[in-house]
């Protein structure tokens, strides 16, 4: 079946340091999602990429779909401790729009 | 404030009882999902449910149950059943999009179980 791979598993930084989290699914994807989770709490949506090579910012953070759609980026630059949290990636499975594969996700913690 | 509503925030029970988890929205949206979170792992789909008296199972649904009576409510019951039911539970919610893409998720505060 269709799988999310993200790299890394963790990440601690110092702050002002850039950050880049790397989605990989195992299929071709018609979207994928990003969600942050900061520490107990619960997952909140980030972003949506739906066309091919997208790229979208939002403030520090740069989102990015492969050309293959494929694969995916997040990339937070000169991160703060307000980053801090869990950054998921998540892919449709099997053509429907209910049921996303999320990635194990990208543990960041930054060093004020 | 529109929004997703889990409780309990936190439940304990012995082994071999059911406990039900409740999850109410008042966004107005059609489906509603339970996911299950264990530490380091990603968010794992238990069911969902399109619209109302409708669900469908999704990755990891043995041993448990819901029920979709209305629109708001989508319960979810851990039987006995479910080998391994200590986790983080998180409710969601998705305005169905149809063709324009993968629904978007609203997750509830969550529900953390422990069974002792």
């Amino acid at each position: 079946g269709q799988q999310v791979m993200q790299i890394p598993q963790y990440q601690h930084v110092q702050e002002g340091e850039d950050f880049t989290t790397y989605c990989n699914s195992s299929t071709t994807l018609s979207n994928i999602q990003w969600y942050k989770q900061r520490p107990g709490g619960h997952p909140v949506f980030l972003i949506q990429l739906v066309k091919s090579g997208e790229v979208k910012k939002q403030k520090r953070l740069t989102f990015q779909f492969g050309e293959a759609k494929k694969n995916s980026s997040l990339h937070i630059t000169a991160t703060q401790t307000t980053d801090v949290g869990t950054y998921f990636c998540a892919g449709p499975r099997g053509g429907s729009n209910y049921k996303l594969t999320f990635g194990k996700g990208t543990l960041l913690t930054v060093n004020p | 404030d529109g929004g997703i509503t889990q409780s309990p925030k936190y439940l304990f029970r012995k082994e071999g009882q059911n406990v039900t988890l409740s999850c109410e929205q008042n966004l107005n949206h059609d489906a509603m999902y339970w996911y299950r979170q264990d530490p380091g792992q990603g968010l794992r789909l238990i069911y969902y449910s399109q619209i109302v008296n409708d669900f469908q199972k999704g990755d990891i649904a043995e041993g448990y149950s819901v029920s979709r009576e209305k629109k708001e409510s989508f319960p979810l019951t851990v039987t006995s059943a479910q080998k391994n039911p200590t986790a983080f539970y998180l409710c969601a919610s998705s305005m169905d999009r149809g063709a324009s893409g993968a629904n978007v998720l609203t997750f509830g505060a969550g529900s953390r179980l422990t069974v002792l």
